[in-house]
């Protein structure tokens, strides 16, 4: 069975700094792995998804994430944050012969000025 | 245009009551889902379907029941809601079947049992 940790409950930052949310996954088949943002009240909106290949994806807003398979993670990063980024980030992963998406717990990215 | 729309945005009601969430997508989507986010903001799959065919029932109570009309529609009915039902529910909506298609979110539907 596939499960995800954020090992991040909550991640304070400045604006303009950068920013690390962490994400493990454990499975013993491939998966592919996506980040999802929820701003407040409103619904998931995907940010990046690895499927294969480069192992460093970039997504929507300056995000970017690497797949390290020896490790099991798939970190996301920001070089520099806004006060917008502000947010709910979910990890999540979805098997190849699957559908549904299994989520993280969740980290809640604040950045304040 | 809004992708995936849900109706209502809010619910407040009263256990024991029976109650439905609509949910529908104008993406041209095969796929649909279910999702229920809890207080502590925990996202878990509920139901999915392909093509107006359930393909996935995550062990979820018999009170709550989709239905499909189309492969644009997919209805969430709960019968006899308990306090422990309050929570935000998703629909969602991708392409096709398999794990790599994008799921795209509804702004989702949060339910209230007093």
């Amino acid at each position: 069975a596939q499960s995800v940790t954020q090992l991040d409950s909550q991640v304070p930052v400045f604006e303009e700094a950068p920013v690390e949310l962490r994400c493990n996954y454990s499975s013993s088949v491939s998966v592919y792995l996506f980040w999802y943002v929820q701003y407040p009240n409103q619904g998931l909106q995907l940010l990046l998804k690895y499927l294969s290949g480069s192992t460093l994806v970039k997504g929507i807003n300056g995000f970017e994430a690497e797949f390290n398979k020896s490790q099991t993670s798939f970190h996301l990063r920001k070089p520099s944050v806004h006060i917008s980024d502000t947010a709910e980030y979910f990890c999540a992963v979805a098997r190849q012969a699957g559908t549904a998406l299994i989520f993280g717990k969740g980290t809640t990215l604040s950045v304040s000025s | 245009d809004t992708a995936v729309s849900q109706t209502p945005k809010y619910l407040v009601t009263q256990m024991g009551n029976d109650k439905s969430i609509k949910c529908e997508q104008n993406l041209g989507h095969d796929t649909m889902y279910w999702y229920k986010q809890d207080s502590k903001k925990f996202l878990k799959i509920m139901f999915s379907y392909n093509n107006k065919e359930l393909i996935i029932n995550e062990t979820v109570p018999n009170r709550f029941s989709p239905k499909s009309p189309d492969k644009a529609h997919l209805n969430l009915h709960i019968n006899s809601l308990e306090l422990g039902d309050s929570a935000v529910y998703f629909c969602a909506s991708s392409q096709g079947v398999f794990g790599p298609d994008t799921q795209y979110f509804g702004p989702g539907t949060r339910l209230t049992v007093l």
